[in-house]
C-alpha cells in the first residue's frame, strides 16, 4: 500500500465550513498528489508537493489550498466548502527511482466528503 | 491539455474469456500505467510500463507501451469473478500524470 494513510475516511460537512484532509506517508517519498474523483469525470489533479513547502497547483485547485510542512504529511484545505466539493479525494505518491523505472504512483484508500 | 481515452465506458464478458482494453492519445507520454479500482477503494497500479515497446506482465495481466509512445493496451486473460472492477490507464510527463476515465468491467459467471 506503500504506506499512505489519508483522514478521515468519511466526513460530512455543511456549507460554508472549513475542511481539512490529511495524507501520511511513511516512506519519505518525495512527491505527493490530491486528486479528486467524480463520475464522468475520472481522477483529476487538485494540487501537488515536490517537496517540503514546495507545491503547485493542479487543474482544479480554485476552492482547494495545500501544505506541506514535513515530508511526510500532505493536507488539503477547502477554505469554505461548497456542494460541488463533494467528492472522493485521492492522495497519491510518486515513488522515484535513478531511471525512468521505479518512478510510479501508488493511492491512498480515499476521503469521502459530503457537502451539505 | 492533455487527455487519455478509453472506450468502451462498459464491458461485460463471460467467465473465462479474454478481455483487451486500449488507452489512446494525441499526446505523448514517458510512463504508461494501468490501475484497478474496486468500489470503496484506492485505484491500485497493476502493471507499469516505462519504454516504448515495452511488454509486461503480471499474472494473467499482459500490458504493452505502444511504439508511438501515444497508446497502450492491457490484456487480461482467462477473466475470473475478482476481475470486476474499473480499469483506468494513466500517462505520465515530468510529475503530472494524467488518466483516462476508466471502463468498467463485468464478468458473467
Amino acid at each position: 500500500d506503500a504506506g499512505i494513510t489519508q483522514s478521515p475516511r468519511h466526513k460530512v460537512t455543511e456549507t460554508g465550513t472549513p475542511v481539512t484532509l490529511r495524507c501520511h506517508q511513511t516512506e519519505n517519498h518525495r512527491y505527493m498528489y490530491w486528486y479528486r474523483q467524480d463520475p464522468g469525470h475520472g481522477l483529476r489533479l487538485i494540487h501537488y508537493s515536490y517537496g517540503v513547502k514546495d507545491t503547485d497547483k493542479g487543474e482544479v485547485s480554485d476552492g482547494y489550498s495545500v501544505s506541506r510542512s514535513k515530508t511526510e504529511d500532505f493536507l488539503l484545505t477547502l477554505e469554505s466548502a461548497t456542494s460541488s466539493q463533494t467528492s472522493v479525494y485521492f492522495c497519491a505518491i510518486r515513488t522515484s527511482g535513478r531511471a525512468a523505472a521505479g518512478n510510479t504512483i501508488y493511492f491512498g484508500e480515499g476521503s469521502w466528503l459530503t457537502v451539505v | 491539455g492533455q487527455q487519455l481515452n478509453q472506450s468502451p465506458q462498459s464491458m461485460f464478458i463471460q467467465e473465462g474469456e479474454d478481455v483487451s482494453m486500449n488507452c489512446t492519445s494525441s499526446s505523448i507520454f514517458n510512463t504508461w500505467l494501468w490501475y484497478k479500482q474496486d468500489p470503496g477503494e484506492g485505484p491500485v497500479l497493476l502493471i507499469a510500463l516505462y519504454k516504448a515497446g515495452e511488454l509486461t506482465s503480471n499474472g494473467r495481466l499482459t500490458a504493452q507501451f505502444g511504439i508511438t509512445r501515444k497508446d497502450s493496451f492491457l490484456n487480461i486473460s482467462a477473466s475470473i469473478p475478482s476481475d470486476v472492477g474499473i480499469y483506468f490507464c494513466a500517462g505520465r510527463v515530468n510529475s503530472k500524470l494524467t488518466f483516462g476515465k476508466g471502463i468498467t468491467l463485468s464478468v458473467r459467471p
